[in-house]
C-alpha cells in the first residue's frame, strides 16, 4: 500500500515553456501533498505544500507564481513550472501524507532539463 | 541554518557488519523522527521512524535509537547486505503540522 506516481519521469523543454508535473496516490486518498526539489548530491528541499481543495504553502524563497501548485482532488496534485530556466533544471519529487500517520510516501520523481 | 545534521557523507561497511548511521538535530520542537533510504533516480523510500517519547524503535534488520537529550539518532542496519547501498536520510517533524525537514543523507555502501 501507500504507493505514489509521478508523471512524467523525465521531461526536456525549451527555456520559457512550461512544464507541468502530476502526482498521483494510486491506492489512498491524500488530504496534504509535499513538492520538493533535489539538487545533486544535496538533500531534499520543500518547496510547498499541497492541501486538497485550498491553496498551497510556499517554503521562503519560493516563488508562487513560478512553482503553480493545484490539488484539485484527493488523489492527484500537480506542479507546473512556468516559464523554465535552465536553473529550474532539477529533480522534482512529490510526496503524501496517508491519513492520520505522519509518514510522507514519495513518488519516483521527475528529472526535469531545460535547454 | 541546518536543523538537521548527517555528518558523514559516506560509510562503507563489510556485508554481514553492523551499519550505523548517524543524525543529529538542533530543533526541540521535533518530536518525530524518520529515516528514508534512496537509490539514485527514484524517491526516497520509508524505513523506520520512532516518536520521541520512545527511544528505540526495531523493525527486523532496521533498529532506530533516540537519544533526546543529546539530540542524536542512529540507524543501525544489521546484517548489512549489499542491497542496502543507497543514500540514507533522517527527517525530522515538529510537534506542530507535517512537514519534514531532511539531513543531508549519508550515502552507504556495503561490500561484499
Amino acid at each position: 500500500g501507500a504507493v505514489v506516481s509521478q508523471h512524467p519521469s523525465r521531461v526536456i523543454c525549451k527555456s520559457g515553456t512550461s512544464v507541468k508535473i502530476e502526482c498521483r496516490s494510486l491506492d489512498f486518498q491524500a488530504t496534504t501533498m509535499f513538492w520538493y526539489r533535489q539538487f545533486p548530491k544535496q538533500s531534499l528541499m520543500l518547496m510547498a505544500t499541497s492541501n486538497e481543495g485550498s491553496k498551497a504553502t510556499y517554503e521562503q524563497g519560493v516563488e508562487k507564481d513560478k512553482f503553480l501548485i493545484n490539488h484539485a482532488s484527493l488523489t492527484l496534485s500537480t506542479l507546473t513550472v512556468t516559464s523554465a530556466h535552465p536553473e529550474d533544471s532539477s529533480f522534482y519529487i512529490c510526496s503524501a501524507l496517508a491519513g492520520a500517520a505522519y509518514e510522507q510516501y514519495f513518488g519516483p520523481g521527475t528529472r526535469l532539463t531545460v535547454t | 541554518d541546518q536543523q538537521v545534521k548527517q555528518n558523514s557523507p559516506s560509510l562503507s561497511v563489510q556485508e554481514g557488519r553492523i551499519s550505523i548511521l548517524n543524525c543529529d538535530y538542533t530543533n526541540s520542537m521535533f518530536d518525530y523522527f524518520l529515516w528514508y533510504k534512496k537509490y539514485p533516480a527514484e524517491g526516497p523510500t520509508f524505513l523506520i521512524s520512532i516518536s520521541s517519547i520512545k527511544d528505540k524503535n526495531e523493525d527486523g534488520r532496521f533498529t532506530v535509537f533516540l537519544n533526546k537529550s543529546a539530540k542524536h539518532l542512529s540507524l543501525h542496519i544489521v546484517p548489512s547486505q549489499p542491497g542496502d547501498s543507497a543514500v540514507y536520510f533522517c527527517a525530522a517533524k515538529e510537534t506542530s503540522g507535517s512537514r519534514l525537514t531532511f539531513g543531508e543523507g549519508t550515502q552507504l555502501t556495503v561490500n561484499p
